[in-house]
């Protein structure tokens, strides 16, 4: 069975940087088929799709983030990896890491599962 | 920009069919996915593709799109089906619904 867990720090300063990771177990990000999404939900709210990449590097970013956000893929250690630039109290939030499924390699039929435990990250002096 | 529309709140009765939509400029042509999640748990896939059940996923959850409304139906609902769902589209990039907070009372 997939299972995802996200792991990085609870805490991290504004202006900062944040850096968080998933590693995959049960299955292999090189598989491929699939693609590797981190997402967010802010204290009490919706989902906010942050970006995914693909076992080969190729990544996608939400338009709203890209200009602060990375995503990298490490296939030998089977985990992938968010970082998020010049963070502000409006980047707390619960991230989740989450496996994308398309059909046929269509982004516009992707669903996402199975879903990591989530880790709250909280941007605080 | 494109946005998904949810009702905030659906209140339906326990053994009752609760019906939970999702609203966007001509979503029927494009794909959608709903998400269930309770207090502190990650959210759960519960249709994809707008019609597909994942195994492990009861039949009484079932998935419809069309023109611009994406339905996810409930039947029989149960107390253990409380929570918030949210729909899911592609849109330029990845899209969630608002979520809709379901009571069963």
């Amino acid at each position: 069975q997939l299972q995802l867990q996200e792991s990085g720090p609870g805490l991290v300063k504004p202006s900062q940087t944040l850096s968080l990771t998933c590693a995959v177990s049960g299955g292999s990000i090189s598989s491929g088929g699939y693609y590797w999404s981190w997402i967010r939900q802010h204290p009490g709210k919706g989902l906010e799709w942050i970006a995914y990449i693909y076992y080969t590097g190729s990544t996608y970013y939400n338009p709203s983030l890209k200009s602060r956000v990375s995503i990298s893929v490490d296939t030998s250690k089977n985990q992938f990896s968010l970082t998020l630039r010049s963070v502000t109290a409006a980047d707390t939030a619960v991230y989740y890491c989450a496996r994308e499924g398309l059909w046929f390699g269509d982004p516009t039929s992707n669903w996402f599962d199975p879903w990591g435990q989530g880790t709250l990250v909280t941007v605080s002096s | 920009s494109y946005e998904l529309t949810q009702p905030p709140s659906v209140s339906v009765s326990p053994g009752q069919t609760a019906t939970i939509t999702c609203s966007g400029d001509k979503l029927g042509d494009k794909y959608a996915s709903w998400y269930h999640q309770r207090p502190g748990q990650s959210p759960v896939l519960l249709i994809y593709q707008n019609t597909k059940r994942p195994s492990g996923i009861p039949e009484r959850f079932s998935g419809s799109n069309s023109g611009n409304t994406a339905t996810l139906t409930i039947s029989g609902t149960q107390a253990m089906d409380e929570g918030d769902y949210y729909c899911q589209t592609w849109d330029s990039s990845t899209l969630f619904g608002g979520g809709t907070k379901l009571t069963v009372l």
